[in-house]
């Protein structure tokens, strides 16, 4: 089955102490991205990645990496997580950039920094 | 910038009724793609429908059509027939036709509750 994969899907942590969601897809997708999710904001873009070794910043980059190794893996990490990072995360992929190429979404994962 | 504006942050219809979400866009690109996503509570974001703004006549998915306006910047969501399982949240998203990145840019959403 074509899917994206992340997790955890739930993670309570504290404030500086480093973690990583991480993201598979089997679609053999070049392009992946990282969103998140705030209310009364919508999805916005964290990083993406046209490929392996290329990444890049998104609308709100600050206080995440990114490593793109593998087509299939794009984890995100947290190197020193705040309170302000508390948000719904999606990983998304699509074949390749450009064209009419809807993105795939992961089922999210729900973070909470205290 | 691009920017997506859904002005209803909440809606509800009756069940096999039809409901309409509007959405309007601001881009000064004449080239893009336009979707409508569902997130249902299970939080899975799920492709509805899209458009492509070269192509004037409407897209349709079975219950789901959207109205798309080009030169207002609109692309309203009708679903006809509601359903139950329609309760969700629907985000309108943009993307720029080429695009280097990608980038979906997203409306806020609008929580829609299909009442029996």
């Amino acid at each position: 089955e074509a899917q994206v994969t992340q997790n955890p899907r739930y993670l309570i942590t504290v404030t500086g102490k480093k973690l990583t969601v991480t993201c598979s897809q089997n679609m053999n997708h070049e392009y992946m991205s990282w969103y998140r999710q705030d209310p009364g904001l919508g999805l916005r873009q964290i990083y993406y990645s046209m490929n392996v070794e290329v990444t890049d910043k998104g609308d709100v980059p600050e206080g995440y990496k990114v490593s793109r190794k593998e087509k299939r893996n794009f984890p995100l990490i947290l190197e020193s997580p705040s309170p302000n990072q508390t948000s719904l995360y999606f990983c998304a992929s699509s074949i390749r950039q450009g064209g009419n190429q809807p993105q795939h979404f992961g089922d999210g994962t729900r973070l909470s920094i205290l | 910038a691009q920017t997506v504006t859904q002005s209803q942050p909440e809606m509800s219809v009756q069940e096999a009724e039809t409901v309409t979400l509007s959405c309007t866009y601001d881009t000064s690109e004449s080239n893009y793609y336009l979707f409508w996503y569902k997130q249902p509570p299970s939080r899975q974001m799920i492709l509805v429908i899209r458009q492509e703004a070269y192509k004037q006549q409407n897209a349709t998915e079975n219950r789901f059509s959207v109205n798309f306006q080009k030169a207002a910047k609109s692309f309203s969501l009708k679903i006809s027939d509601s359903q139950l399982g329609d309760t969700a949240m629907y985000f309108c998203a943009f993307m720029k036709r080429p695009d280097n990145n990608n980038d979906m840019r997203f409306g806020a959403g609008t929580r829609l509750t299909v009442k029996p």
